[in-house]
C-alpha cells in the first residue's frame, strides 16, 4: 500500500535557525497537506498544495508540491519555541476520494 | 472551518472493558471520520461514519471492536471494546475542512492498564 515517509524523524534547533523537512512516497499523490500537532492535541491544517510545483506560503511556512508529484517540502524561517510539535504531511492518492494517508512524522524541538 | 469537541479528553480503563468516545460538530457535516493514534506513531483511519447508513471500515479494523454511531450531521460515537492494553492511543474524530484536508478534535488519550 501506499506510505509516506518523513525525514528527519525528529530535530533539534536553535531558537531562529531555519527548519526543512521533507515527505516522499512511491506513489504519485495529488493533493499535499500539511499539519501540526502539538502535546495533547489534534493535528491542525497548516498548508494545502494543489498540483505539481505549487509553492505555497503560510506566514514563516512555506510548502512545495513535488514537481514529480511524489514528495512535498515544508520548510519554516526563523523558528521560535512555539514552533516546537509535530509536523504531518498527508497525501490524497485519488482524485474524488477523501481518503489521506498521514505521514511517518517530524518532531521539532526549538531551543531557546 | 467546523469546531469539533470531542470527550473524554483522557481516560485510564481496566482491560475487558468498553470506552465510548463522543464527538460533537459545531456544524452539520456529511462525513466524520475516527483515527487512531498509537503512541510515537502517525494518525490511522479506523473508520468513516455517514448519517443514516453503517459505517466504512478500513482494513484491519472490524464493527465488533470499534462500533461507531452517526445519529445526526453534528454527532457521533467510537466505541472502543474489550480493551486490551494494544488498544491503548491516542483516538481523534474529524471532519472535512472546505474541499480539502480535515479538522480533528483534540483528542481521547486511552490507557489500557
Amino acid at each position: 500500500g501506499q506510505q509516506l515517509n518523513q525525514s528527519p524523524q525528529s530535530m533539534f534547533i536553535q531558537e531562529g535557525e531555519d527548519v526543512s523537512m521533507n515527505c516522499t512516497s512511491s506513489s504519485i499523490f495529488n493533493t499535499w497537506l500539511w499539519y501540526k500537532q502539538d502535546p495533547g492535541e489534534g493535528p491542525v491544517l497548516l498548508i494545502a498544495l494543489y498540483k505539481a510545483g505549487e509553492l505555497t506560503s503560510n506566514g514563516r511556512l512555506t510548502a512545495q508540491f513535488g514537481i514529480t508529484r511524489k514528495d512535498s517540502f515544508l520548510n519554516i524561517s526563523a523558528s521560535i519555541p512555539s514552533d516546537v510539535g509535530i509536523y504531518f504531511c498527508a497525501g490524497q492518492g485519488s482524485i474524488g476520494t477523501y481518503k489521506y494517508i498521514f505521514g511517518t512524522g517530524t518532531r521539532l524541538k526549538v531551543l531557546a | 472551518s467546523a469546531v469539533i469537541s470531542q470527550k473524554p479528553s483522557r481516560d485510564i480503563c481496566q482491560r475487558g472493558t468498553s470506552l465510548t468516545i463522543q464527538c460533537q460538530v459545531d456544524s452539520q457535516v456529511t462525513m466524520m471520520f475516527w483515527y487512531r493514534q498509537q503512541p510515537g506513531q502517525s494518525l490511522t483511519l479506523i473508520a468513516t461514519a455517514n448519517q443514516g447508513s453503517e459505517a466504512t471500515y478500513e482494513s484491519g479494523f472490524v464493527i465488533d471492536k470499534f462500533p461507531i454511531s452517526r445519529p445526526n450531521l453534528t454527532f457521533s460515537t467510537l466505541t472502543v471494546s474489550n480493551m486490551s492494553p494494544e488498544d491503548s492511543s491516542i483516538y481523534l474524530c474529524s471532519t472535512r475542512q472546505g474541499g480539502y484536508g480535515y479538522t480533528f478534535g483534540s483528542g481521547t488519550r486511552l490507557t489500557v492498564v
